[in-house]
């Protein structure tokens, strides 16, 4: 079962333009994880962000979780070419440590 | 240089065969995870093992299964009774040992499999 959701599904830009992805879930979490992946390839961890905290920055991401609306958002500033992929958000829920995915959202970032 | 290996990259199955993939870490983690992932979609949870000769079915274990003989290696075999085992399978590891709300996972390069 998939526990995240993300919107949207694909999302174009140009370089240098900002670009923010959303991802909704359905129960308590202990946390919510973000994840880069190239095609074809595994799953780069990107930021975490405890179910106690509100926003997280890291370089030019930045990260927001609304526990009241079990949703979160990933921004990531000023992107570049090198930023096409898929990212996917995780959560990991009360007494188990595997993540539950959501299904992504494909950015291209066009140079 | 640490991380996790899987192999082999590519993997073609004649329907009725099993094949097993395997997966090496040596981040010295205790958790070992599979996924699946289909063209287009998340990643699903097949099996995780928190620790050397226990293992908890994830949200598709049928048609698989697993071993954790030892901390570094978590071999997945996909059996005939896998109805649709084309997919590109992803293996994971996690301290384990780190409290839950800020356990990370580390992936391998992922394993493609086809059935021919």
């Amino acid at each position: 079962s998939q526990q995240g959701e993300e919107d949207p599904q694909a999302l174009s830009i140009q370089e240098g333009e900002n670009a923010t992805m959303n991802c909704s879930y359905k129960t308590s979490i202990n946390n919510l994880q973000w994840y880069r992946q190239n095609s074809g390839r595994g799953l780069v961890h990107l930021i975490l962000i405890r179910s106690n905290e509100r926003e997280k920055h890291s370089g030019r991401l930045r990260v927001t979780l609304d526990t009241s609306k079990k949703s979160s958002s990933l921004l990531i500033t000023a992107s570049r070419a090198a930023d096409t992929a898929s990212y996917f958000c995780a959560t990991s829920t009360t007494g188990r440590r595997a993540l539950t995915f959501g299904s992504g959202t494909r950015l291209q970032v066009q140079p | 240089d640490g991380g996790i290996t899987q192999s082999p990259k590519y993997l073609f199955r004649k329907e009725g065969q099993n094949v097993t993939l395997s997966c090496e870490q040596n981040l010295n983690h205790d958790a070992m995870y599979w996924y699946r992932q289909d063209p287009g979609q998340g990643l699903r949870l097949i099996y995780y093992s928190q620790i050397v000769n226990d293992f908890q079915k994830g949200d598709i274990a049928e048609g698989y299964s697993v071993s954790r003989e030892k901390k570094e290696s978590f071999p997945l075999t996909v059996t005939s009774a896998q109805k649709n085992p084309t997919a590109f399978y992803l293996c994971a590891s996690s301290d384990g040992a780190a409290p839950f709300d800020t356990d990370t996972q580390y992936f391998g390069p992922g394993t493609r499999l086809t059935v021919l």
